[in-house]
């Protein structure tokens, strides 16, 4: 069965930093483009960070370029966020998934990870 | 990278049909057949309904059915039913920096 299984959210301070990973199973990350998608507490959705299938192209949300890095490693079979320069606005549920390449076709999620951003 | 525009909230009774709105610009929603729609439950993770604006992921009921007019997507939910009462999202391919796009989101109510 596949599994999306994001670790690493808490409590930070303004300003700190924070690195989440997503552990996946039942697929190959060399096969799917993999984004990171969050929500504020009670507010919609917002892409925060996307990598390609092949691991070359990467983008970011305006709200996040320069503070946020994405990545991965296949090997491990997982997803990574570094999160620097927290602001308390990036507080929210940090969901991991996987799109289909070539389609809008983002058909697995996980559970999400909460991160609280606050002194 | 704005936002799509959808309405707040959507209501109706047990077995009609509503049509949930999503609309954009030619740069995302209008320019690419990349549009999917979601159901969040609340407390819940997001449920893919509908992708490249027309396909229904296996296991989702036919009742929910997608489409798109220039800068305009659409969702319709025929033969409304109580489990249907939840949120939902458009999102969209942009040709901004942000790869994809969601709307707004909209509130739907069983009456």
């Amino acid at each position: 069965e596949v599994q999306l299984v994001e670790s690493g959210g808490g409590l930070v301070q303004p300003g700190g930093s924070l690195r989440l990973s997503c552990s996946v199973s039942e697929f190959t990350l060399s096969d799917y483009g993999m984004h990171w998608v969050r929500q504020a507490p009670g507010k919609g959705l917002e892409y925060v960070s996307a990598i390609s299938n092949d691991g070359t192209r990467i983008y970011y949300g305006v709200s996040v370029r320069g503070r946020f890095t994405i990545s991965r490693d296949i090997s491990k079979n997982t997803l990574y966020l570094q999160m620097s320069s927290l602001r308390t606005e990036d507080t929210a549920i940090y969901y991991c998934v996987r799109r289909l390449p070539n389609t809008s076709k983002f058909d697995y999620w996980g559970q999400g990870t909460l991160v609280t951003v606050s002194s | 990278q704005s936002a799509l525009t959808q309405p707040a909230s959507v209501s109706g009774s047990p077995g009609q049909s509503i049509t949930i709105s999503c609309t954009g610009t030619s740069s995302d929603v209008g320019g690419y057949k990349y549009v999917s729609w979601y159901q969040q439950h609340p407390g819940k993770v997001p449920k893919l309904m509908i992708y490249d604006v027309t396909n229904r992921p296996s296991g989702i009921s036919d009742r929910f059915s997608g489409s798109k007019s220039g800068n305009t997507a659409s969702l319709t939910i025929s033969g409304l039913q109580a489990e249907d009462e939840a949120d939902y999202y458009c999102s969209s391919y942009t040709n901004s920096g942000t790869l994809y796009v969601f709307g707004t989101g909209t509130t739907v109510t069983v009456l």
